[in-house]
């Protein structure tokens, strides 16, 4: 069975500061990850995706994350934040035997000024 | 296209009563999904469908939840009876039908049981 963690529940961080959100899955078999982004009241939207090939992804908004199986990590990165980055984010896995597409708990990431 | 729509988008009901959430996938998609999202459970997948035959449906937490897709444009989760439990906030999703391919999520329907 699959599954995802996200070891931290919130990340305080001063604008324009680097940001490091941790993803850790579990998979008997080849794995796609996810990085999803929630802003208040909305639905999720996709901030990138590892499906094979180049282990660092990048995405949208500045972001990317980098692929490790022998971590089995998936962290997301950004090096340097804005308030708009402010909102949820959640790492995701499927698989190649599934369509099925488990969450993390998600990460609250707050930006100040 | 205008994406996956949910409605409705806030639904306040009374307990006992019967709830449906309905759900219009992106055209083309043959995978749907249904979350619920709680601050105390994250984000928890409930069941979902491939070409409108439901796949896995381990997540329904109880014979008062019920889903169908009885044609690939249209999806119901039903509540029946309802309980203040299951006040959370309910995502469609949709996907083309791989693992490998992202799911685009509805805006969610706000669940309020009283």
């Amino acid at each position: 069975a699959q599954s995802v963690t996200q070891l931290d529940s919130q990340v305080p961080v001063f604008e324009e500061a680097p940001v490091e959100l941790r993803c850790n899955y579990s998979s008997s078999v080849s794995v796609y990850l996810f990085w999803y982004v929630q802003y208040p009241n909305q639905g999720l939207q996709l901030l990138l995706k590892y499906l094979s090939g180049s282990t660092l992804v990048k995405g949208i908004n500045g972001f990317e994350a980098e692929f490790n199986k022998s971590q089995t990590s998936f962290h997301l990165r950004k090096p340097s934040v804005h308030i708009s980055d402010t909102a949820e984010y959640f790492c995701a896995v499927s698989g190649d035997n599934t369509d099925k597409l488990i969450f993390g708990t998600g990460t609250r990431l707050q930006v100040f000024p | 296209d205008a994406g996956v729509i949910q409605s409705p988008r806030h639904e306040v009901t009374e307990m006992g009563q019967e709830v449906t959430l309905r759900c219009k996938p992106i055209s083309g998609h043959n995978s749907l999904f249904w979350y619920r999202q709680t601050m105390m459970r994250g984000l928890e997948l409930l069941i979902y469908f491939n070409n409108n035959v439901p796949i896995d449906d381990s997540g329904m937490p109880e014979d008062r939840f019920s889903a169908k897709m009885p044609n690939a444009s249209f999806s119901t989760l039903k509540i029946q009876p309802s309980e203040p439990r299951d006040s959370a906030v309910y995502f469609c999703a949709s996907s083309p039908g791989t693992g490998n391919t992202e799911a685009f999520f509805g805006q969610g329907t706000r669940l309020t049981v009283v």
